[in-house]
C-alpha cells in the first residue's frame, strides 16, 4: 500500500524520540487539513484533522500545527514507537466538500 | 479493520481484458470514492459518489467506468487498460460528501496490467 517508486523523503528517528513531519500545502483557500498514516499493505488510516480556524490540535501522542501564513502543516508524534513506522500523508480541501488533495508523503522509519 | 473491504486484493490483467474491482462499506456512509495510488504520483482522486450519484469525475479516461448500485457498494469496471494503469486502487467512504468528514479507506486492489 506504499507509494513505492516515488522518491519519498524519509525521516529516521530513534524509538522514544519525538518525530516532526512537515507538509507544505498548495491552496491558500484550503480550510480543512488531515493527516493519514499508511502502513505496508494497507490503505491510509486517519490520524488527526484540523480546520483553518485553529492553529493547533492535539490527539493521543500526536499534535498537528497549522501555519496559514506560510501554508505549512506539521504532525508531531511524541515518544515514537516502532509501530509508527509508515508513510504519512497530509491532505487538504476547500469549499466544504470532501474532495481531498493529497501530498506526496513522508516515510517515517523508527529504529530501536 | 476500517469497515471498507475491497476485492480482489491483487489482479493481473492483459490489455484486452475486462475486469471489475469491488468495494463494500459497512459503515452506513453516504459517499464513496475511488483513488489511484501509483508509483510515480501521490494519491489521486478518480471518482466520487454521493447518495449513489456521481458528483466528481477527475478527468479519468473512459477505460475506467465506475458504478454505484447502492450506497454500500462501489465498482470500478476496467477495459482496454494500459501498462501505466498499473497501480494500487483504493476505495474510501465518508459519512457525507458535503461537509468535511474523515474518509475511511479500504486496503486497496493492487492492479498489474501486462
Amino acid at each position: 500500500g506504499e507509494s513505492v517508486g516515488l522518491h519519498l523523503p524519509t525521516l529516521s528517528v530513534q524509538e522514544g524520540d519525538n518525530s516532526i513531519i512537515n507538509c507544505a500545502y498548495s491552496n491558500s483557500a484550503s480550510d480543512y487539513f488531515i493527516w493519514y498514516k499508511q502502513e505496508s499493505g494497507k490503505g491510509p488510516q486517519f490520524i488527526i484533522d484540523i480546520r483553518s480556524n485553529m492553529d493547533k490540535r492535539q490527539g493521543q501522542r500526536v499534535t498537528v500545527l497549522l501555519n496559514k501564513t506560510v501554508k505549512h502543516l506539521s504532525l508531531q508524534i511524541a515518544a515514537t514507537q516502532p509501530g509508527d513506522s509508515a508513510v504519512y500523508f497530509c491532505a487538504e480541501t476547500a469549499g466544504g466538500y470532501n474532495k481531498l488533495i493529497f501530498g506526496a508523503g513522508t516515510r517515517l522509519a523508527v529504529h530501536p | 479493520e476500517t469497515g471498507v473491504t475491497q476485492t480482489p486484493r491483487h489482479l493481473v490483467m492483459g490489455m484486452t481484458n475486462k475486469k471489475s474491482l469491488k468495494c463494500e462499506q459497512h459503515l452506513g456512509h453516504n459517499a464513496m470514492y475511488w483513488y489511484k495510488q501509483s508509483a510515480k504520483k501521490p494519491l489521486e482522486l478518480m471518482f466520487v459518489y454521493s447518495l449513489e450519484e456521481r458528483v466528481e469525475n477527475n478527468s479519468v479516461p473512459s477505460r475506467f467506468s465506475p458504478e454505484c448500485p447502492n450506497s454500500s457498494h462501489l465498482f470500478l469496471h476496467l477495459h482496454t487498460l494500459q501498462p501505466e494503469d498499473s497501480a494500487l486502487y483504493l476505495c474510501a467512504s465518508s459519512q457525507d460528501y458535503g461537509g468535511v468528514r474523515e474518509q475511511y479507506f479500504g486496503p486497496g486492489t493492487r492492479l498489474t496490467v501486462t
